[in-house]
C-alpha cells in the first residue's frame, strides 16, 4: 500500500498566482479530507468528502479556497488568487468507514508545504 | 461544535522518566480519541487511538486512559527515550470529523 499521496511537496508562488494541490487517497477509503497546519493555528480541517460528496467545509477560510474530489482516487485543493497569509503546510489525510468503527482511522500524506511571496 | 484543550503545551524530560499530556474535550457525542506524533517536517502519525467504550489502552509503552463523566483523556509514555521527542496531538471524534488539540512539544533530554 502506497499510503495516501500528495503533490507537489513544495510549491514556491507569488502572491495572486493560483495554486493546485493534489491528493490520492489510500485505496479503498470513502473519506477524504483537507487540513492545513501552521504555528500560529495548529491542524485546522478545511474541508471533507464521503464518497466523493463535499460534508463539510465550514473550515475553508473563503472564497479563494476550492476543493473538488472528481472520482474516488483524485482531489485538488485550489486556492485562487493566492496570498503571503496561505503560506503553511497543507495536508490530505483518507479513511475508511464512520466514526466508532476501527476503521476511522484517519492516515496523513507527507504534506505539500506551500510559501507564497 | 467539539472543542478540545491540550495541556501542557511543552515537555520537557529526562531519559527514563514518565510523560504524561492531557486533554479534555467538550462534546458529550464524541466517541473516538486518537493520538497523533509529528516529526518535525514530517506528517502527523497515529500512536494509540481509544474509543468511548473502553477505559483504558496500552500499547508496550504508551497507555491512554479516558474519563467519560470528566471529559478528558490522557497519554503515557513510560521509559521516554530521546526518539520519543516530537510533538503530540490527542483528537477527538463523533462523527468522523476530528477536532484536534493544539499539540504538545516533547523533549526527551538524554
Amino acid at each position: 500500500d502506497a499510503g495516501v499521496i500528495q503533490s507537489p511537496r513544495h510549491e514556491v508562488t507569488e502572491m495572486g498566482q493560483e495554486v493546485t494541490l493534489r491528493c490520492k487517497p489510500i485505496s479503498g477509503h470513502d473519506y477524504l479530507f483537507w487540513y492545513r497546519q501552521t504555528m500560529m493555528r495548529g491542524l485546522e480541517l478545511l474541508i471533507y468528502f464521503n464518497n466523493n460528496v463535499p460534508i463539510d467545509d465550514s473550515g475553508m477560510p473563503e472564497d479563494r479556497f476550492s476543493a473538488k474530489m472528481p472520482n474516488a482516487s483524485f482531489s485538488t485543493l485550489k486556492i485562487q488568487p493566492s496570498e503571503p497569509r496561505d503560506s503553511a503546510v497543507y495536508f490530505c489525510a483518507s479513511s475508511w468507514g464512520s466514526s466508532g468503527r476501527a476503521e476511522d482511522t484517519q492516515y496523513f500524506g507527507p504534506g505539500t508545504r506551500l510559501t507564497v511571496l | 461544535g467539539e472543542n478540545v484543550e491540550q495541556h501542557p503545551s511543552t515537555l520537557s524530560v529526562q531519559e527514563g522518566d514518565s510523560a504524561v499530556i492531557k486533554c479534555t474535550y467538550s462534546d458529550s457525542a464524541s466517541n473516538y480519541f486518537p493520538w497523533y506524533k509529528q516529526e518535525l517536517g514530517k506528517r502527523p502519525q497515529l500512536i494509540i487511538d481509544i474509543r468511548s467504550n473502553v477505559g483504558e489502552k496500552k500499547d508496550q509503552r504508551i497507555a491512554v486512559t479516558l474519563n467519560k463523566t470528566a471529559k478528558h483523556f490522557s497519554l503515557h509514555i513510560t521509559e521516554t527515550q530521546p526518539e520519543d521527542s516530537a510533538v503530540y496531538f490527542c483528537a477527538a471524534s463523533g462523527f468522523q470529523k476530528l477536532v484536534f488539540g493544539t499539540g504538545t512539544r516533547l523533549l526527551v533530554s538524554p
